[in-house]
C-alpha cells in the first residue's frame, strides 16, 4: 500500500505565486525525501529532511516535517514555468529504509 | 562524475516473452533500487540491491528478478511478460538504502 500520500493531486497557479504541496505517511520514518518528475521521465531529488529536523531550505524550496502528525509540506516560492512537473514525497521507513511513494502532485504553472 | 544510465530507452515485447533491463549506477554508489511506474502513478518499489545482495523486495511476483554486479551495475529481468507489465522502469543508485537516490531516465516497456 502507498505510504506517502500527496495532497492536492493537482495544482494550477499563476507564475510568480507560491505553491504548497502536502504529504502524509503512516509509519515511523528515518527521513523524508521530495522529488520532481518532468514528463514521465527520471525523478530528480529536491530535498531530504531527517526525522529529527523540522524545516529545511534549498533555494526557492522550503520543506517542513511534523513527525507527530506524520506529515510534511513542500513550498515553492515565486513559481516559474519551469517548475511545472509532478512532485513526489518519499518517506524512508525506519524499519528497512525503503522509500515508499505516493501518486504525486501535478503542478502546472500558468504564464 | 557519471550519472545513472539505463538501457534500452524503449522496448516493445509480446506477452509471454522475457526482458532484461540494465542500469549503471553512479560512481561510488553501492546500492541500486528498481521501481515500476505506471502512467499517472507514483513509482512502485520492486527491489533493492546492496553490494550484490537483495536488500528488500516490494510486492512483485518471483518472475521479477534481479542481479547486481561487482561494479554495482544491475539488471532487472522479467519473465512471462503480461500486458500489465507495460510501464516505465526506473533504477536509482545511492550510497545506502535511506540516502538520496539518483535516478536514471528510465526504460519504457510496452507489452503487446
Amino acid at each position: 500500500s502507498q505510504q506517502g500520500e500527496e495532497d492536492p493531486q493537482a495544482l494550477s497557479i499563476q507564475e510568480g505565486e507560491n505553491a504548497t504541496m502536502n504529504c502524509s505517511y503512516k509509519t515511523s520514518i528515518n527521513n523524508l525525501q521530495w522529488y520532481r518528475q518532468n514528463s514521465g521521465r527520471g525523478l530528480v531529488h529536491l530535498i531530504l529532511i531527517r526525522s529529527n529536523e523540522r524545516e529545511k531550505h534549498s533555494g526557492r524550496l522550503r520543506v517542513t516535517l511534523d513527525t507527530s502528525k506524520k506529515s510534511s509540506s513542500l513550498l515553492i516560492t515565486a513559481s516559474r514555468a519551469a517548475d511545472t512537473a509532478s512532485y513526489f514525497c518519499a518517506p524512508a521507513m525506519d524499519s528497512n529504509y525503503q522509500l515508499i511513494w505516493g501518486a504525486g502532485t501535478k503542478l502546472i504553472i500558468k504564464p | 562524475e557519471t550519472g545513472v544510465t539505463q538501457s534500452p530507452t524503449h522496448l516493445i515485447k509480446t506477452r509471454g516473452q522475457q526482458v532484461t533491463l540494465r542500469c549503471s549506477s553512479q560512481s561510488g554508489h553501492n546500492t541500486v533500487s528498481w521501481y515500476q511506474q505506471a502512467l499517472g502513478q507514483g513509482p512502485q518499489f520492486i527491489f533493492q540491491y546492496y553490494r550484490e545482495e537483495e536488500n528488500g523486495r516490494g510486492n512483485f511476483p518471483p518472475r521479477f528478478s534481479g542481479l547486481q554486479f561487482p561494479n554495482y551495475s544491475s539488471e532487472l529481468n522479467v519473465n512471462a511478460l503480461e500486458l500489465d507489465d507495460s510501464a516505465l522502469y526506473l533504477c536509482a543508485s545511492s550510497l545506502g538504502g535511506a540516502d538520496t537516490q539518483y535516478f536514471g531516465p528510465g526504460t519504457r516497456l510496452t507489452v503487446l
